[in-house]
């Protein structure tokens, strides 16, 4: 049972404009998110986490949006550059903290210079 | 942030075999974790590795196909026993860090296929 959903595989946006990654999820009991980058054969590298006492983190050019009522959270990345090509996976936690974390699928994203 | 090295970071293996996966930080760390990632799927946390006691597991894993150690607060192995091609996974170590561990970190991931 995926409890972490990122139901699009796949994304191209052109340099320079905002990509938005998205991410569902079904356990109420979650109250921790992340968003991981993955280059291939590397690790998946941290890049933005919220709680679910926010609705809203900003980190430069990464932003995470949570939306608890509907259980959904998205990323977005503005302006996009060509390095943020790579797979982006959203991870959730049931502890305030990075433990036991469920993953998404990943989507994979492809900025067009 | 925690650097990880993982070791090695790709093998190919005969079934029936088993591989061992290191796990080196840089500094000392509570919580350190084993994950899978199958192809084409996401990553799944195998267990916890727990410092000085046995590891906690995960549904779906057991000991005796994936025996963890934990010597120390800076390392940790993950051996696949008797492995078949169901294995073939990138196996990942992960640390917990930060304030109220609210930062996860991963090694580089070891890619295993077997043959």
């Amino acid at each position: 049972d995926q409890q972490v959903k990122q139901n699009s595989p796949s994304l191209s946006v052109q340099e320079g404009r905002i990509s938005i990654l998205n991410c569902d999820y079904t356990n109420s009991m979650f109250d921790y998110f992340l968003w991981y980058k993955k280059y291939p054969a590397e690790g998946p590298t941290f890049l933005i986490s919220i709680s679910s006492i926010k609705d809203k983190n900003e980190d430069g050019r990464f932003t995470v949006f949570l939306n608890k009522s509907a259980k959904h959270l998205s990323l977005h990345i503005v302006p996009s550059q060509p390095g943020d090509s790579a797979v982006y996976f959203c991870a959730a936690s049931g502890l305030t903290g990075a433990n036991n974390l469920f993953f998404g699928t990943g989507t994979r994203l492809t900025v067009i210079p | 942030s925690a650097v990880i090295s993982q070791k090695p970071s790709r093998d190919i293996c005969q079934r029936g075999t088993s591989l061992t996966i290191q796990c080196q930080v840089d500094s000392q760390v509570t919580m350190m974790f084993w994950y899978r990632q199958q192809p084409g799927q996401s990553l799944t946390l195998i267990a916890t590795a727990n410092q000085g006691s046995e590891a906690t597991y995960e549904s779906g894993f057991v000991i005796d196909k994936f025996p963890i150690s934990r010597p120390n607060l800076t390392f940790s192995t993950l051996t696949v026993s008797n492995m078949s091609p169901e294995d073939s996974s990138i196996y990942l170590c992960s640390v917990a860090s930060g304030t109220a561990n609210t930062e996860a970190f991963f090694g580089q991931g070891t890619r295993l296929t077997v043959v």
